[in-house]
């Protein structure tokens, strides 16, 4: 199958430091991006998108950096804390494909 | 507003079986998308229907099939299951015409035996 690549598998913070969680993208093409966060037994969750005619995108204690010079797409977790311990999937859009391609996915763990 | 709904949420059959999975979007969504996710893997797409039709497929053989009814429901279907077809398999829902934010179900845990 199609997918993004993610370098990191596991990136291990402390409760309260910041979490930068990093995605390469291959499709100069693609529009549109797209982070989810998957908890243990359940679905991805929706957490912060960003079209390409942007390069910064805020919502709450997260933030997605887009760099399209080298294809790189950043999620930043402030003040992370127990509960963002999950596994962190990016995905890229194609406008014309109507499908989302994922990433292979980062896990966060987050100890005290 | 009720989020996506998948059933069964486990389910264990033997090679050879076929099994079909079923999938209720968000009320008002019209495009729903399946994914399978494999342990280490990331989530690989299988298919997407809008509208009953099948705009998008994913590169899985023709053992996986799925359907859209006009209710916006949608089923996928296994048939003569592999050991390699264990995974989760998810479907997700969208508002809108292009396949962007989607919002995903808890999806059916497969085991085959």
């Amino acid at each position: 199958g199609e997918s993004v690549g993610l370098h990191l598998p596991t990136l291990s913070v402390q409760e309260g430091d910041n979490s930068i969680i990093n995605c390469a993208y291959s499709n100069s093409a693609s529009d549109y991006f797209i982070w989810y966060k998957q908890e243990s037994g359940k679905g991805p969750q929706f957490i912060i998108d960003i079209r390409s005619n942007m390069d910064k995108r805020q919502g709450q204690r997260v933030t997605v950096l887009l760099n399209k010079t080298v294809k790189h797409l950043s999620l930043q977790i402030a003040a992370t804390q127990p509960g963002d311990s999950a596994v962190y999937f990016c995905a890229e859009n194609t406008a014309g494909t109507d499908k989302l391609i994922f990433g292979t996915g980062t896990r966060l763990q987050v100890f005290p | 507003k009720a989020g996506v709904t998948q059933t069964p949420r486990y389910l264990i059959k033997t090679r050879g079986q076929q099994v079909t999975l079923s999938c209720s979007p968000i009320s008002g969504h019209r495009s729903v998308s399946w994914y399978q996710q494999t342990p280490g893997q990331g989530l690989q797409f299988l298919f997407e229907y809008f509208s009953e039709t099948q705009r998008n497929k994913g590169n899985f053989p023709g053992r996986f099939s799925g359907r859209q009814f006009s209710n916006s429901r949608s089923e996928m279907n296994v048939s003569t299951l592999e050991l390699g077809d264990s995974a989760l398999y998810l479907c997700a829902s969208s508002s809108m015409a292009t396949n962007e934010k989607l919002f995903f179900g808890s999806g059916t845990q497969l085991s085959v035996l």
